[in-house]
């Protein structure tokens, strides 16, 4: 078992729609949760960090976290093309940071 | 404030030699991690070094390794390059210093092609 699992895509959103991407671990004792955008060709790019259950928002992006089901997910309003990305959610303990396979996001204008 | 700093951007090495990759993590920042990303694998996490001591390591061989200088500056390096080793790797610095986890921060990467 992977010990970031995320479905690697590709999902295709129109623009303006809500993205929906997911994000499950295996370790039940992590303690931070991030959400990493990654261009092509560029290095990963922090866009979001959550470390309690529930719902963290910031602009267009809402993170959800629900420990008890080991799952992270990551909303994105109004999606534009420039959301065309890989998103990768990350999981930590000890400062010792996993990354899921990472999903590729495509906005169709 | 300068971001995390990866040299050199791009490499080009034969099967059998060996390779330094160094990353300057940003200023104040103690906490240095290295990671493997290949189209296939993905991000795949090689190790962690805190105050020039690596805390963490991920399940690479011993060709692999790293260090820290009192600087907080990192070296990895990769003896006998395989053709597998290609691929970029990242290195990301984190303000942390022990208890909660802290946001890391990616440098721009070094593009290793074995040849």
């Amino acid at each position: 078992q992977k010990e970031v699992e995320q479905n690697s895509g590709p999902l295709s959103v129109p623009e303006g729609a809500i993205a929906s991407l997911n994000c499950t671990y295996s370790d039940r004792v992590s303690q931070s949760f991030f959400w990493y955008r990654q261009y092509s060709g560029k290095s990963p790019e922090l866009i979001m960090s959550i470390y309690s259950n529930g719902d963290k928002e910031d602009g267009r992006f809402t993170a959800q976290l629900n420990k008890a089901s080991q799952y992270v997910s990551l909303l994105i309003r109004d999606s534009q093309p420039s959301d065309s990305a890989t998103y990768l959610c990350a999981v930590s303990r000890n400062n010792d940071m996993r990354f899921g396979a990472g999903t590729r996001l495509t906005v169709k204008p | 404030k300068a971001g995390v700093t990866q040299t050199p951007r791009y490499l080009i090495k034969t099967r059998g030699q060996q390779v330094t990759l160094s990353c300057s993590p940003i200023s104040g920042h103690r906490s240095v991690s290295w990671y493997q990303q290949t189209p296939g694998q993905g991000l795949q996490f090689l190790f962690e070094y805190f105050s020039e001591t690596q805390r963490n390591k991920g399940n690479f061989p011993g060709r692999f390794s790293g260090r820290q200088f009192s600087n907080s500056r990192s070296e990895m390096n990769v003896s006998t390059l395989e053709l597998g080793d290609s691929a970029l790797y990242l290195c990301a610095s984190s303000p942390w210093t022990g208890g909660e986890n802290t946001e890391a921060f990616f440098g721009q990467g070094t593009r290793l092609t074995v040849v």
